[in-house]
This record gives C-alpha cells, structure tokens and sequence, in this order.
C-alpha cells in the first residue's frame, strides 16, 4: 500500500540553525511528493512539491528532493527562523488512487526558540 | 479573507446526535475534500466529490454522509454520534483533474467533540 513515515515527533532549534526532517515513503509506481505546513488554528498548506524523480522542491528557504532510490523526501533548510514553528507533514500522492486521497505522514513539530 | 469557509470552527455533540458542518469554497475548483484530523493520527482521507459528484469513499461508516448542494458547497453530515468521532474535519479543494498530482487546498478545520 502507500504509506509516509516521519520520524521525530518534535524538533527544537534555536534560530539560525539547520533544520532536517526525515521522510521515507513506501508505493508502487511514480508518486508526487509534497510537504504541507499546518500553522496553530489553521488547515495545512503547501509548502513545496515534487512530481519527478530526482528532482528537487524548494519554497521559502526550504528544500526536499524526490529521492527514488532511497525512496526518501527529506526536508531541510539551512537557518530557521522563530516564524517557521509549525507541524510539518511529508505527503505522497499516488497517480494510481482517487482524486484527492493523500498519504499523510505523522507530522513532526518545529518548535524554534528566538 | 480565507478562502475555503468552514463552519462552525468548534462544536461540542451529545453522543447520539446528528451534526452538520459546512463548507464553502471561493477558489473556483471544482473538486472538494474532506479530511479527518483525530487526535495522535495523520490527516485521513475520507471523501472527494468532482462536479458534485462523490468520486471516492474511504469511510467505512454510512453515519458520515458529504453533501453537496452546489458547486462550491461540500458539508458533511455525521449522524448517530459517536466519542470515537472527536476530531477535527478539515474541507479541501482543487482543480479537478487526474490522479493526485494536484495540490489540495485546506480550510481551517471544524473541531468536533462528543461527550
């Protein structure tokens, strides 16, 4: 079946520091990868995507590359800011399922301390 | 101003009862979600409708029936309440399309608690 796993539940960084967000994703096929942003009180929102593989996503300082020997889509991002704390989820999308149906990962929280 | 409306933002529920929440969306996408948020669980996929029409069922229970009575209205109604229900339901869009390459599009959410 297809299914996303993240490790590490919550991450703290102190500002400036470099941010890595492990993501392993398991399918048949050619999946497009994302990773969403869930801010407190809000819906999560895109924050980058990958519909090839090998290719590299990037958004706001953010980067994740579709990995398909590895079958990884790490986050990452060389300074991180107080703004950034957020829940993170690494998504697959398979070209095979229903419109819509997204595999979500566990999610893992940024805490960022000024 | 968001775009994609969810109502109401919290409920609380009598085990038993029925609820409704609404969605409305002013994206003009033709396809609309909903997802399930329970508590220490990723989101959940539930059900997509393209051009009103349900595409895709992933509930098991027939107490969650989406309804949509026009093209940018998708709301869920849950009936026979249950505490296993307590979640937070969030209403997504997209332009309509093959597979799931498109990017989907969150409300806020509707948080839901049963007593």
């Amino acid at each position: 079946g297809n299914s996303v796993t993240q490790m590490q539940g919550q991450v703290t960084l102190s500002e400036e520091e470099f941010l890595f967000i492990n993501c392993t994703y398991s399918t048949t096929g050619y999946p497009t990868l994302f990773w969403y942003v869930q801010y407190p009180g809000e819906g999560p929102q895109l924050l980058l995507k990958v519909t090839t593989a090998n290719n590299k996503g990037s958004s706001r300082g953010f980067e994740a590359t579709y990995d398909k020997g590895t079958t990884s889509f790490h986050l990452q991002k060389a300074s991180v800011q107080e703004s950034d704390s957020a829940v993170y989820y690494c998504v697959l999308g398979h070209r095979g399922s229903a419109l819509g149906r997204l595999h979500f990962g566990a999610g893992t929280q940024l805490i960022v301390i000024p | 101003d968001p775009k994609i409306i969810q109502k109401p933002k919290y409920l609380v529920a009598v085990t038993g009862s029925e609820k409704i929440l609404i969605c409305e969306q002013y994206l003009g996408h033709n396809a609309m979600y909903w997802y399930r948020q329970s508590a220490k669980k990723p989101l959940e996929f539930m059900f997509s409708y393209s051009y009103q029409k349900l595409m895709d069922n992933q509930t098991a229970s027939s107490r969650f029936q989406p309804q949509s009575s026009k093209k940018n209205h998708l709301d869920l109604q849950i009936t026979a309440l249950k505490p296993d229900d307590s979640a937070t339901y969030f209403c997504a869009s997209s332009q309509s399309g093959t597979g799931t390459g498109n990017t989907l599009y969150f409300g806020e959410g509707s948080r839901l608690i049963v007593v």
